[in-house]
């Protein structure tokens, strides 16, 4: 069964500080997608990346950025110089074929509070 | 991308009634899915909603309690019938442009929903 493990239920962090989001996944298929979305305090759920299995390129957007390891399953999520604004609730999500339809299966989130 | 309205935003029902949710894409979308995401939860997909043919429901949603229809390429409405308190969630309309597993899907503004 496919799984997505988000272990960090809430963190808090002062303005500026970096923080790193980890997201594990479990899957047994060679080809599947790993996402980020972000889900801020108006609940309107925002897409940030997308990743599929074999592009191991780490990604940088911005303040954003993103590292993809297949050997340890892990889609990690970093945001530097944090911000007020980057307060919400952070989902890593596969998506993988299932009986004909590409589905995702959503982690539990990550609630990140940075404080002023 | 896509713009997805849904309607109503919120609503407070009384148990043993039924609600029926719209969602409004403003483009033609291959697929649409109906999401709950219970109070500090996850996502969970109910259903994807398959134009002029019945909606595919995940493992403990039935067609009886969350009927939905599709009638075309860019509406869909979700009912969710015969309401208990533990119906109390956010209802997401989602849509992905394409049916490719590389298809980011994008999310409706939800739909807030309280039973009494």
């Amino acid at each position: 069964a496919q799984k997505v493990t988000q272990a960090q239920t809430e963190i808090s962090v002062v303005e500026k500080e970096d923080v790193t989001l980890d997201c594990v996944y479990e899957t047994r298929d060679t080809t599947y997608y790993l996402f980020w979305y972000k889900q801020p305090p108006s609940g309107e759920l925002v897409f940030l990346i997308r990743r599929n299995s074999f592009d191991e390129q780490n990604e940088i957007s911005g303040r954003y950025s993103w590292n993809f390891q297949k050997s340890t399953s892990s889609f990690n999520f970093t945001i530097t110089a944090s911000q007020v604004v980057d307060s919400a609730v952070y989902f890593c999500a596969l998506s993988e074929l299932t009986s004909g339809t590409y589905k995702y299966i959503f982690g539990t989130g990550t609630r990140l509070k940075v404080l002023a | 991308s896509a713009v997805i309205s849904q309607k109503p935003s919120r609503d407070i029902c009384q148990r043993g009634t039924s609600l029926t949710i719209q969602c409004q894409v403003d483009s033609q979308v291959t697929m649409m899915f109906w999401y709950r995401q219970q109070p500090g939860q996850s996502l969970t997909l109910i259903a994807t909603a398959n134009q002029g043919s019945e909606a595919t429901y995940e493992s403990g949603f039935v067609i009886d309690k969350f009927p939905i229809s599709r009638p075309n390429l860019t509406f869909s409405t979700l009912t969710v019938s015969n309401m208990s308190p533990e119906d109390s969630s956010i209802y997401l309309c989602s849509v992905r442009t394409s049916g490719g597993a590389f298809s980011e899907q994008y999310f409706g503004p939800g739909t807030r929903l309280t039973v009494t």
